[in-house]
């Protein structure tokens, strides 16, 4: 069992929709958590940190963190068709590696 | 410069060559990490540095895998004698802290296609 799931989709939905893209991991020892984006053939672009529970809001984006049920997740609202892309948690293991999810492919329709 | 810098952007090297890749980090920048992805966004952990120092190489396969961060030099990932299953896209990212930035979490560069044939 891998230690961060993320469903891959793809998940398509309309513009204008409220997305939901989630995590789970089994490590509770993982201190800081994050939301990359990821286009075609680019490398990761950091959306959102955080490193605790809560939730953090940036704009569009909100970052939501639940450690006691071991569950992270990312909102974007009023979603663009500039949002597809791939979308990808990770969290710090010892000596703050990133531990990775598989990436969520979404897909906003117009 | 404010981005991590990372050439060439594709390499095809024949199974048994020798591949090196290299990494330009964030100005300021003190932590150094590589990453290979492989097909369906599978990211791993190879190798991360302080400096010029190696901070954390659990995840380098040693056998076939190096990496160095010389000072006033790019930092580089080398790999002997390449292998089919060596093709993936590496990237590199950077932080001035080992936890990230003032936002953080860790500016990645825009990786090293590397194709072994």
């Amino acid at each position: 069992q891998k230690e961060v799931e993320q469903d891959p989709g793809p998940l398509s939905v309309p513009e204008g929709a409220i997305v939901s893209l989630n995590c789970t991991y089994s490590n509770s020892a993982f201190q800081y958590f994050m939301w990359y984006r990821q286009y075609s053939r680019k490398g990761p672009e950091l959306l959102m940190y955080t490193y605790s529970s809560g939730n953090k809001e940036d704009g569009r984006f909100t970052a939501q963190v639940d450690k006691s049920s071991k569950y992270i997740s990312l909102f974007i609202r009023d979603s663009q068709p500039s949002d597809s892309a791939t979308y990808l948690c990770a969290m710090t293991g010892s000596n703050y590696q990133l531990i990775w999810g598989a990436g969520t492919k979404l897909i906003i329709k117009p | 410069g404010e981005e991590v810098a990372q050439t060439p952007k594709h390499l095809v090297r024949g199974e048994g060559q020798k591949a090196k890749l290299y990494c330009a980090p964030i100005k300021g920048h003190s932590y150094v990490f590589w990453y290979q992805q492989v097909l369906k966004n599978e990211f791993k952990f190879l190798i991360s540095f302080q400096n010029e120092n190696v901070f954390d190489e659990t995840g380098m396969p040693k056998e076939r895998f190096s990496a160095k961060c010389l000072p006033n030099s790019p930092c580089s990932l080398e790999i002997q004698a390449t292998k089919l299953e060596d093709s993936a896209v590496y990237f590199c990212a950077s932080s001035p802290y080992l936890a990230g930035g003032i936002r953080g979490g860790y500016t990645f560069g825009s990786g090293t296609r590397l194709t072994v044939v």
